[in-house]
């Protein structure tokens, strides 16, 4: 079985321009999440989907930050201007359910460097 | 609101030794789950564990056990027979219903 598969691995860009990431999740994972991970800190969750519907968005930074999950399966992350802060690794998880016992299963990353 | 604390930032420990890395937490939720994750340099989260807030036993899976101690609010995990691949960041996190709040890690280094 296919695992999370995120693209691109590494991004470089200037500040102000736009960049965006793509997820693609485990087959059948209804439940998609992306986080953010600053460099020596734990993952910080962003937004969480379940199925086409973002359940929970409050940390997700609205004025240049959005995502989109059309279909329920695939997920882009977009950051538009992108800011040297907004420099670390982008994270997307997918979990088959909902529930208090909700593994999730990690991609490997987009790590992001804003110049 | 839900926070994770781990206190050890790195940790060294020789190869084929059992080495205890630290987490507490901190929440008024009765139900709750907690997890810990290993992430080698390659970046990808890997999940090792988990412990449900209800659970009379402690969690194991191979090498990896959870010493959950509640009315403490730890959840420590036990690598027993460390191994060089073991070198990785390991964090705790804490989960409610589909929210997950991680601590920032302790960085484990396996010794030859």
């Amino acid at each position: 079985e296919a695992g999370v598969v995120q693209s691109p691995r590494y991004k470089i860009i200037e500040k102000k321009q736009p960049v965006a990431f793509w997820c693609n999740p485990i087959s059948g994972h209804n439940t998609l999440y992306w986080y953010l991970q600053n460099l020596g800190q734990g993952p910080e969750l962003l937004i969480r989907y379940e199925n086409e519907e973002a359940v929970d968005d409050s940390q997700l930074p609205k004025d240049r930050f959005s995502a989109e999950r059309l279909k329920g399966v695939d997920s882009t992350l977009k950051i538009q201007p992108a800011e040297l802060g907004d420099s670390a690794v982008y994270l997307c998880a997918s979990s088959p359910r909902r529930g208090s016992y909700n593994e999730q299963f990690f991609g490997p990353g987009t790590r992001l460097t804003v110049l | 609101a839900q926070k994770i604390t781990q206190t050890q930032p790195g940790m060294f420990v020789q190869e084929k030794e059992a080495v205890t890395l630290d987490c507490t937490y901190d929440t008024s939720d009765p139900s709750y789950g907690l997890f810990w994750y290993k992430q080698p340099s390659s970046g990808e989260m890997i999940f090792l564990i988990y412990q449900g807030s209800y659970d009379q036993q402690n969690a194991t899976e191979g090498r990896y056990s959870l010493n959950f101690q509640k009315a403490r609010k730890s959840a420590n995990l036990v690598i027993s027979a460390s191994q060089l691949g073991d070198s990785a960041m390991y964090f705790c996190a804490m989960g409610r219903g589909s929210r997950l709040t991680f601590g920032e890690g302790t960085q484990l280094t396996v010794n030859p």
